[in-house]
């Protein structure tokens, strides 16, 4: 199945607003939007935003997501080192009847 | 409070079969959308399968004919049996919940001669 565009990697430095994105199409991000997801090594995925732009209970409020069309955005301000991480967008794509996930951004903090 | 306990990885041979466990609690799988999601060494996330509460299931090409999910809802566990194992299926293999809210720990599985 065809997957969904992110940046292999994004590098900012401390303190600083990186922003993350993720692009598919009209039957996957555009339809439903998009999750996101960070993967530290040696841990399962967390959820940092469900598909309605929701954030869990835990979550930094200095993350934010967002859409537009079919991109979804993923903001993080005030970086700090612990936001250095891999993150991944997922969404359900209503055509294939799969869900998609992008490859990936690692996020570098300087 | 959600829990998801998994079981099953294992070193196997190619064309070999093996079957996953992913325990729940504090919740209950027959009402509950539930998926199984792996990541191959060096590479990211990829989609392998999923369970509507109603107990449609989707899988991914890749593992169309191969592997079946299912639940026990007297045990509360999730499953994915996996046959006809390959040497790309190795992976970390994590059952999830929902649109991603809880994740198992995830467990190895090595296809291997």
């Amino acid at each position: 199945q065809a997957g969904l565009t992110q940046p292999p990697s994004v590098s900012k430095d401390l303190r600083q607003t990186a922003t993350l994105t993720c692009t598919g199409n009209s039957n996957n991000v555009g339809h439903q939007g998009a999750a996101w997801l960070q993967l530290h090594q040696g841990h399962p995925p967390k959820l940092l935003f469900d598909r309605g732009n929701n954030r869990p209970s835990g979550i930094s409020e200095r993350i934010s997501a967002s859409r537009s069309g079919d991109t979804a955005s993923l903001t993080i301000t005030g970086l700090q080192p612990e936001d250095e991480s891999d993150y991944y967008c997922s969404a359900w794509d209503s055509t294939l009847n799969a869900w998609v996930f992008g490859g990936g951004t690692k996020l570098i903090v300087l | 409070e959600v829990q998801l306990v998994q079981s099953g990885g294992a070193l196997i041979q190619p064309g070999g079969s093996l079957r996953l466990s992913c325990a729940a609690s504090g919740f209950t799988v027959s009402t509950s959308y539930l998926h199984w999601v792996r990541r191959a060494p060096g590479n990211g996330l990829e989609w392998v399968s999923s369970i509507f509460s109603g107990g449609h299931t989707f899988y991914a090409d890749f593992v169309k004919g191969r592997f079946t999910i299912s639940r026990d809802n007297t045990r509360n566990t999730l499953y994915l049996q996996m046959n006809g194992l390959r040497a790309d299926d190795t992976a970390i293999y994590y059952c999830a919940r929902e649109d991603w809210q809880d994740w198992g720990q995830g467990t190895m599985v090595t296809v291997s001669s």
